[in-house]
């Protein structure tokens, strides 16, 4: 059973460019969340997505926008990139609609963006 | 609003001490659910346990333990006989029951504890 993956692994942009970072769920889930994790902090949420639709956001600017695919797999888009957006981006699925078990968030390992 | 403190910055014990977590949230909500993730330098969050509002029951896990005190809004996790696998950061979390379109709601973190258990 595939636990929920990321991709890529490490990645170095240039401030002002784009970048765009995949995440597949865990197997059975429908709900994918993404999270910011600047160096010594905890995760900040950015927003979450379930049926194609964005369902919850953070205090995130519009720079940050995320896509949900029929497949349930998600990407993160940020533009015009900032010194600031340098950390690990960590991606949780949870089953969607499960009743008590839609508190259940399994996160990945994380793509950790360099900006310089 | 809601809010995670983790006032222990890094702790460093000796293997084998028994070492306390401490946790303390902040929540107008009346149904919450309270998180610890374990993040070793991989960098991935491992999930160790969850706890309802309701359900203010102590927990045991082998070496892992959790005291959830509602009158003291505190969330503590103590590993007893700690090993050095268990040296790693540890966040303490809070999130509403469910999002408002019943799937699971946002995660708040802490700032996270980093331990460190030396031989």
């Amino acid at each position: 059973d595939a636990g929920v993956t990321q991709s890529p692994t490490h990645l170095i942009k240039t401030r002002g460019q784009q970048v765009t970072l995949r995440c597949s769920p865990k197997s059975g889930h429908d709900t994918v969340s993404w999270y910011q994790q600047a160096l010594g902090q905890g995760p900040q949420f950015i927003f979450q997505y379930y049926e194609e639709e964005e369902r919850q956001r953070g205090n995130f600017p519009d720079r940050f926008s995320g896509h949900q695919f029929p497949n349930y797999s998600s990407e993160l888009n940020v533009n015009a990139l900032l010194l600031g957006d340098s950390a690990l981006y960590l991606c949780a699925s949870s089953p969607g609609l499960a009743g008590v078990k839609a508190y259940e968030q399994y996160f990945g390992p994380g793509t950790r963006l360099t900006v310089t | 609003a809601q809010k995670v403190t983790q006032a222990q910055t890094e702790i460093s014990v000796v293997e084998k001490e028994d070492v306390t977590l401490d946790c303390v949230y902040e929540t107008r909500d009346t149904t919450y659910y309270l998180f610890w993730y374990k993040q070793p330098p991989s960098g991935e969050l491992v999930f160790l346990i969850r706890r309802n509002s309701f359900d203010e029951q102590n927990e045991i896990s082998g070496r892992y333990s959790w005291n959830f005190q509602k009158s003291t809004s505190s969330f503590n996790f103590t590993i007893t006989a700690s090993q050095v696998v268990d040296s790693a950061v540890y966040f303490c979390a809070l999130s509403e029951a469910v999002g408002s379109a019943g799937t699971a709601s946002k995660l708040t973190f802490g700032t996270g504890t980093r331990l460190q258990v030396t031989l």
